[in-house]
């Protein structure tokens, strides 16, 4: 299957900073990234969809000021988590779409705000 | 109403029985249906896509039910290394891919 990759792996920050995730995909142009989030014991929850040189649509309850998202390229995906709280401490996924259905996800990056 | 929605398990078997999931999904303008597999602390893997017709990949089958709005997928001579978590995810077209809660298996020796 095709490969995407994020980085960084594992994050940890103070309250109030910022944390950027970078979501690639390695060997196909992804038309669509899409941004989940997952908590222990839960389901993926879809935060955003990023179509490459628009802007991203959030979904319900999902703050765009918090939660920046940037897709400048067919290969790259930025999530910004702004000022962090304990709160948004979690799993983060990215997942890429080519011109089929299929998704492809990134490993995950584990943020955990101190 | 949860759009895509999965018995949570945790479904206990042992080696080489065969187990069957179901997942229901409420939005019937759905076109894509797929199982992808979840191990602890990793990211969601595809597992195979679900057609119309059925599809079939070894040990395991995916079917799909229109009229009644659910897909299934059947394990068969379960293994050791088949437990993980089952997420079953419904979309296509317009419509944005929702993953359902997941189905946990556990298989023992």
């Amino acid at each position: 299957g095709a490969v995407v990759s994020q980085h960084p792996s594992w994050v940890i920050c103070k309250s109030g900073t910022s944390v950027k995730i970078e979501c690639r995909s390695l060997d196909f142009q992804a038309t669509t990234m899409f941004w989940y989030r997952q908590f222990p014991k839960q389901s993926l929850m879809l935060m955003a969809t990023s179509n490459e040189g628009s802007k991203a649509t959030y979904e319900q309850g999902v703050e765009k000021d918090k939660f920046l998202i940037n897709h400048a390229s067919l290969t790259l995906s930025t999530l910004t988590v702004t000022s962090a709280h304990p709160e948004d401490s979690s799993f983060y996924i990215c997942s890429a779409r080519a011109t089929g259905e299929e998704q492809y996800f990134g490993p995950g990056t584990r943020l955990t705000v101190t | 109403r949860k759009e895509v929605e999965q018995d949570p398990g945790p479904f206990n078997v042992p080696e080489g029985a065969t187990v069957a999931f179901n997942c229901t999904y409420s939005n019937s303008a759905s076109q894509s249906f797929f199982w992808y597999r979840q191990d602890c602390r990793k990211e969601p893997k595809l597992l195979m896509s679900v057609y119309s017709s059925g599809n079939e990949d070894g040990r395991f089958t995916a079917q799909l039910n229109r009229a009644s709005q659910y897909i299934s997928l059947l394990i068969r001579d379960s293994k050791l290394s088949d437990s993980a978590t089952y997420l079953c995810v419904a979309g296509g077209g317009s419509y944005i891919p929702t993953f359902g809660r997941g189905t946990s298996l556990i298989v023992h020796p």
